[in-house]
């Protein structure tokens, strides 16, 4: 079965510090996909970024960057920098592929971990 | 660029009550997803559907029901309301072709609020 471990639950520090965001996964799938999302305050869920399980190429997007290591099963994020606007609970994803089901497959979600950025 | 519609954005609502919850996928997105967040929680799939057909199901109540219909709007029906289906229930749609295949995109939620 899939699961999706976020290990820190609260993580607090102050702006500009770059901030590490751990996510182990399980998958018996060779295929499948990860996702990171945010979810400030207001509640929406924000889409930042999805990895295929066969390209472990990392990314960077501005401040944002990402780390995946099929070898070790984890895809953290870190934000160099914080800002404020960063605080919020942050997201990561799994879906694995099933060709029994048409469409694509449902989410499963780590616990969260809940980014406090302080001025 | 269009997002994920729903409606209403709060509601509240009596125990043993039915409430009924819609959902606009961006258009041209071929499947439909529900998830339930309670407090505290993430966010558990409830149901999806692909092509205005039932595709996959977690764990919804059987209180609960969903649709897609023809124009690809969804509605999640839920009924005899309990204190516990409080809740941010979200519909997340996503489509099978193009550079962003199955990523799924979310609506802003309706708060469901049992009382």
């Amino acid at each position: 079965a899939q699961k999706v471990t976020q290990a820190q639950t609260e993580i607090s520090v102050v702006e500009k510090e770059d901030v590490t965001l751990d996510c182990v996964y399980e998958t018996r799938d060779t295929t499948y996909y990860l996702f990171w999302y945010k979810q400030p305050p207001s509640g929406e869920l924000v889409f930042l970024i999805r990895r295929n399980s066969f390209d472990e190429q990392n990314e960077i997007s501005g401040r944002y960057s990402w780390n995946f290591q099929k070898s070790t099963s984890s895809f953290n994020f870190t934000i160099t920098a914080s800002q404020v606007v960063d605080s919020a609970v942050y997201f990561c994803a799994l879906s694995e592929s099933n060709l029994k089901i048409q469409g694509a497959q449902k989410l499963v979600f780590g616990q969260g971990t809940r980014l406090t950025i302080n001025p | 660029a269009a997002g994920v519609i729903q409606s209403p954005r709060h509601l509240i609502k009596e125990k043993r009550e039915t409430a009924t919850l819609k959902c606009y996928p961006i258009p041209r997105h071929d499947t439909v997803y529900w998830y339930q967040q309670g407090p505290g929680q993430d966010p558990q799939f409830l149901i999806s559907f692909y092509e205005k057909m039932q595709s996959d199901k977690g764990s919804i109540p059987d209180r609960f029901s969903a649709q897609q219909f023809s124009d690809y709007h969804s509605e999640l029906n839920m009924s005899s309301l309990e204190l516990g289906d409080s809740a941010l229930y979200f519909c997340a749609s996503s489509t099978s072709g193009g550079p962003n295949t199955d990523t799924q995109y979310f609506g802003p939620g309706t708060r469901l609020t049992v009382l």
